[in-house]
């Protein structure tokens, strides 16, 4: 499984578009990159997955350039509720299913007001 | 639609002792994982299972283990507690057909050892 590191911590201000950047060099052909959220004493939230290029939701944007090697988590105006741990996970999507989550140490977001 | 719902919310135990967590999946799920997150720390995959075996399992002793139940719902074991497995305990569900990367985590079991 390709190895994942981004920053351990990061600052905003509410309103404010916060960008956590995750790089992973040995990323293969079939893996997918993932987020997840995870607030004080709860379990992980997913974010948002993606391949390649740009994906939007509700919640987030991910940006994934040509190569692959890294990606960006895009949150837009941040709130103080955004405060919490963000992790990228990068796996294969064709194991049937039965795939395990590898979490690294996270991005420890903190907003401000 | 209840999500993962996961027993107790709290434990405390004594060195030596044994414990059991239990685990309900999000309804529609047939896949459970368990993970152990020690404080500052990302979760730490533990074992899956699936149509009740263990079909992965992570770099855990077999002091770790667990059952699937029929109805999907699940147990973690641990036995001869150490203090080093004070820890969150979470569970995690997700469909075998599905986004391999989308689980639905419960609330997790906060464990101390002492």
């Amino acid at each position: 499984l390709a190895k994942t590191t981004q920053p351990i911590s990061m600052d905003s201000y509410e309103g404010q578009e916060v960008n956590i950047t995750c790089s992973h060099n040995n990323i293969a052909t079939n893996d997918y990159i993932t987020w997840y959220q995870q607030f004080p004493s709860q379990g992980p939230r997913f974010i948002i997955q993606g391949y390649k290029t740009k994906v939007t939701n509700e919640v987030a944007s991910l940006f994934i350039p040509a190569d692959r090697k890294s990606s960006t988590l895009s949150l837009p105006r941040v709130s103080l509720s955004d405060t919490a741990v963000y992790y990228c996970l990068v796996g294969d999507m064709l194991s049937g299913g039965y795939n395990k989550l590898i979490f690294g140490a996270g991005t420890r977001l903190a907003v401000h007001p | 639609d209840a999500g993962v719902t996961q027993s107790p919310t709290h434990l405390i135990k004594t060195r030596g002792q044994q414990v059991t967590l239990r685990c309900s999946p999000k309804s529609g799920h047939d896949t459970v994982s368990w993970y152990q997150q020690a404080l500052g720390q990302g979760p730490q995959f533990i074992f899956q299972y699936y149509e009740e075996e263990e079909r992965q399992r992570g770099n855990f002793p077999d002091r770790f283990s667990g059952h699937q139940f029929p109805n999907y719902s699940s147990e973690l074991n641990v036995n001869a507690l150490l203090l080093g497995d004070s820890a969150l305990y979470l569970c995690a569900s997700s469909f075998v057909g599905g986004s391999t990367y989308e689980q639905y985590f419960g609330p997790g079991t906060r464990l101390t050892v002492t």
